[in-house]
C-alpha cells in the first residue's frame, strides 16, 4: 500500500460544480496534513494546511478523518482557475517526514 | 526578491557534463530541501539540509551531490547523469525542520534533461 495515496482523476467538472477529492494515507501516527496546488509545469503551492476539527478558505474546505485515515478537499462553485492538480501532503510526528500524494487533476470548463 | 529562487529555469546537458543547480532563499529560513519530480510521480525527496547541515540522504546516488554554503544558499552538483535523472529539481525552504508542519514554500524549479 502506497504510503499517500490520491485518485489521479482527472475529474472534468463544468464551471460552478461541486467538486471532492479525497486522499488517504497509511501511517496512523501522522501529524500534519496539507492540500498543495500545483499548475501545469510550475512548483506546488501551498493551497491549505488540514486540521482535525476542519477548516475553510473561501470556496475551499478540508477535513480530517483520522478514524479512517483521509483527508478531502471540497471545492465549491468551480472556476476555470481551479484547473490545476492538487497534492496531498502528510508529515509524520515531529514533521521529519513529508510524503507527497501523487496528484489528482482537475479541468474545470466553460 | 523574495521567496525561493531557482537557476537555470531549464538545463539540457550530456551525461558526461557537469553542472550545477542553484537555490537561493530570501524568508529567513533555516531548513532547505531538494525534491524530484519525475512524469506522473510523488515528489521524491533527495537531500534535506538544515541549519547549513545536511541531516537527511535518500539513497541518492552519488552523481547528486548536495551544497549549502550558508542558510540561504543551496547547490545541487550534477555529474555524469543519466536520461532517467531527466526531470522537475524543486528546492523548498521552511522556517525549521520542525515547522516543516507548517508547509514549504518551493522555487519554481529546473527543469532538466539528460541526453
Amino acid at each position: 500500500r502506497k504510503e499517500v495515496e490520491q485518485d489521479p482523476g482527472p475529474f472534468n467538472v463544468p464551471e460552478g460544480a461541486t467538486v471532492a477529492f479525497n486522499c488517504t494515507y497509511s501511517n496512523s501516527a501522522s501529524q500534519s496534513f496539507f492540500w498543495y496546488r500545483q499548475d501545469c509545469r510550475k512548483e506546488p503551492k501551498l493551497l491549505m494546511s488540514v486540521y482535525s476539527s476542519g477548516n475553510e478558505d473561501g470556496r475551499f474546505t478540508a477535513q480530517l478523518n483520522r478514524a479512517s485515515q483521509y483527508i478531502s478537499l471540497l471545492i465549491r462553485d468551480s472556476k476555470l482557475s481551479d484547473s490545476a492538480t492538487y497534492l496531498c501532503v502528510v508529515t509524520d510526528t515531529g514533521g521529519f517526514k513529508t510524503i507527497f500524494g501523487a496528484g489528482t487533476r482537475l479541468f474545470v470548463k466553460a | 526578491e523574495t521567496g525561493v529562487t531557482q537557476t537555470p529555469r531549464h538545463l539540457v546537458m550530456g551525461m558526461t557534463n557537469k553542472k550545477s543547480l542553484k537555490c537561493e532563499q530570501h524568508l529567513g529560513h533555516n531548513a532547505m530541501y531538494w525534491y524530484k519530480q519525475s512524469a506522473k510521480k510523488p515528489l521524491e525527496l533527495m537531500f534535506v539540509y538544515s541549519l547549513e547541515e545536511r541531516v537527511e540522504n535518500n539513497s541518492v546516488p552519488s552523481r547528486f551531490s548536495p551544497e549549502c554554503p550558508n542558510s540561504s544558499h543551496l547547490f545541487l552538483h550534477l555529474h555524469t547523469l543519466q536520461p532517467e535523472d531527466s526531470a522537475l529539481y524543486l528546492c523548498a525552504s521552511s522556517h525549521d525542520r520542525l515547522t516543516a508542519n507548517y508547509g514549504y514554500t518551493f522555487g519554481s524549479g529546473t527543469r532538466l534533461t539528460v541526453v
